[in-house]
């Protein structure tokens, strides 16, 4: 069975830019998290979707935005992006949205300059 | 106080021994509780999952649950090099969707 997958691996991008992240969770699983991984906060949610609704929202401002497709995929945009948004951006999945397991990806690595 | 509490280490260990992670968390109505591994450079790996007190055992892992103390821990039996890496106590409140609090994280050495 695949993994959670998130592309791409890596992104450079400057200050000002937008980017937009993709994640394909494991076959059959509905609900889809989106972390940030940084040295200093560690691992901090951001949001998670579970049928194409946003079902919870971690304390982030409006610049970071998701959404999720019929087919379970999931994207996370960042607009006007600032130096302090580089960081490991992580996408897990589970079956459902309340107290399952969660399986990460491999994560994008976000650099900004 | 932070949500999710764990010791940082790093804690180092002999080959062959027990190591202990040990967390701590605030929400006394949290649900779900999870152990990750993650190695340098790498995305976390789910370890352990535990919902109820006392212990669950996988293989070399063992979770203990504590719910009264607000207290998970993480032990690993005949500890080998290979599980040196950051562990990671994830957990999950009460009606909270798919949001996992996560700790720091505890740095774990294994010396051969």
């Amino acid at each position: 069975k695949a993994g959670v997958t998130q592309t791409p691996r890596y992104l450079i991008k400057t200050r000002g830019q937008q980017v937009t992240l993709s994640c394909s969770p494991i076959s059959g699983h509905r609900s889809v998290s989106w972390y940030q991984q940084t040295p200093g906060q560690g691992l901090q949610f951001l949001f998670e979707y579970f049928s194409e609704t946003q079902r919870n929202k971690g304390n982030f401002p409006g610049r970071f935005s998701g959404r999720q497709f019929s087919n379970s995929r999931s994207e996370m945009n960042v607009s006007t992006l600032e130096l302090g948004d580089s960081a490991l951006y992580l996408c897990a999945s589970s079956p459902s949205h309340q107290n399952q397991p969660q399986h990460f990806g491999d994560g994008t690595r976000l650099s900004i300059l | 106080q932070k949500e999710v509490e764990q010791n940082s280490g790093p804690l180092s260990v002999p080959e062959g021994a027990i190591a202990s992670l040990n967390c701590t968390y605030s929400d006394r109505v949290s649900q779900s509780f999870f152990w990750y591994r993650q190695y340098s450079g790498k995305s976390p790996e789910l370890i352990m999952s535990i919902y109820s007190n006392g212990d669950k055992e996988d293989g070399r892992f063992t979770a203990q649950l504590n719910k009264a103390s607000q207290y998970v821990s993480l032990l690993i039996r005949d500890s080998q090099p290979s599980d040196s890496a950051t562990y990671l106590c994830a957990v999950n409140g009460d009606n909270q969707g798919g949001k996992l609090i996560f700790g720091q994280g505890t740095e774990l050495s294994v010396k051969p």
